[in-house]
C-alpha cells in the first residue's frame, strides 16, 4: 500500500558513545567500498572509502573496517554526536562501474 | 568549485506533464550518474555516462524516461509524460573516473499529481 516502505534499520546510540553501523555485501569481485551520509533534504555526503588490499581505514573519528571473507564492511563513528544523526549508506564497485548502494541504516543520536 | 548542481530543487507538475531535471558536473569529472530514491526501493541507479556515452541505462523504468548530455559539463533527465509514481527525490552523482567518490548534488523533489 502507499505507506509500506523500507524499513530501515535503526540505530539508537547515546550521545558520546561509539556507534557501529554495519552492512553485507554480495558482490566478491568489489574492490572499492564506501560510506555516505545522507542528512534529511540533502543529497548522500562522502564520510570514508576503502580498497580492497585493505582491511581498516581511519579518518577523523570514523573507522571503516572491511572483512573480505565474509563480504562485511562496518564503519565506527568515536564519540558520537548530535550532528551524526542521518541515514548511513555504504556502497560498492569495482573498476569503472557505478557505486551500488545499500538500503541504509538509521542512526539516530540520544542527547 | 560549487559541486554538482542540480535544478530545480522542487518540482510540482501534473500528470501527463513533461518534467525536464537538469545535472551540472563537477569540472573534469568525466562519468555522470543519475539516481531516484523512493521509500520503497531506496537509491536505484536509472543511468550512467563515461565520457559523455551513455554506458547502461537499464535501470531506467520505461521509455517515458530519457537522459542527456549534450557537453562534458551538462545533463538532462526527462520524463514524458509524468505519473504519479514517479514522484521521487532524483540525484545526480558525478566522478572523476573510478573506483573513487561519487559526488552528489543536493537533489530534485519532484511530485506528480
Amino acid at each position: 500500500g502507499e505507506n509500506v516502505g523500507l524499513h530501515l534499520p535503526t540505530l539508537s546510540v547515546q550521545e558520546g558513545d561509539n556507534s557501529i553501523i554495519n552492512c553485507a555485501y554480495s558482490n566478491s569481485a568489489s574492490d572499492y567500498f564506501i560510506w555516505y551520509k545522507q542528512e534529511s533534504g540533502k543529497g548522500p555526503q562522502f564520510i570514508i572509502d576503502i580498497r580492497s588490499n585493505m582491511d581498516k581505514r581511519q579518518g577523523q573519528r570514523v573507522t571503516v573496517l572491511l572483512n573480505k571473507t565474509v563480504k562485511h564492511l562496518s564503519l565506527q563513528i568515536a564519540a558520537t554526536q548530535p550532528g551524526d544523526s542521518a541515514v548511513y549508506f555504504c556502497a560498492e564497485n569495482s573498476g569503472n562501474t557505478p557505486l551500488v548502494f545499500g538500503k541504509g541504516t538509521r542512526l539516530s543520536v540520544i542527547a | 568549485d560549487a559541486g554538482v548542481i542540480q535544478s530545480p530543487r522542487h518540482e510540482v507538475t501534473e500528470m501527463g506533464q513533461e518534467v525536464t531535471l537538469r545535472c551540472k558536473l563537477i569540472s573534469g569529472h568525466n562519468s555522470l550518474f543519475w539516481y531516484r530514491q523512493t521509500m520503497m526501493r531506496g537509491l536505484e541507479l536509472l543511468i550512467y555516462f563515461n565520457n559523455n556515452v551513455p554506458i547502461d541505462d537499464s535501470g531506467m523504468p520505461e521509455d517515458r524516461f530519457s537522459a542527456k548530455m549534450p557537453n562534458a559539463s551538462f545533463s538532462t533527465l526527462k520524463i514524458q509524460p509524468s505519473e504519479p509514481r514517479d514522484s521521487a527525490v532524483y540525484f545526480c552523482a558525478s566522478r572523476a573516473g573510478g573506483p573513487t567518490e561519487a559526488f552528489f548534488g543536493q537533489g530534485t523533489r519532484l511530485t506528480v499529481v
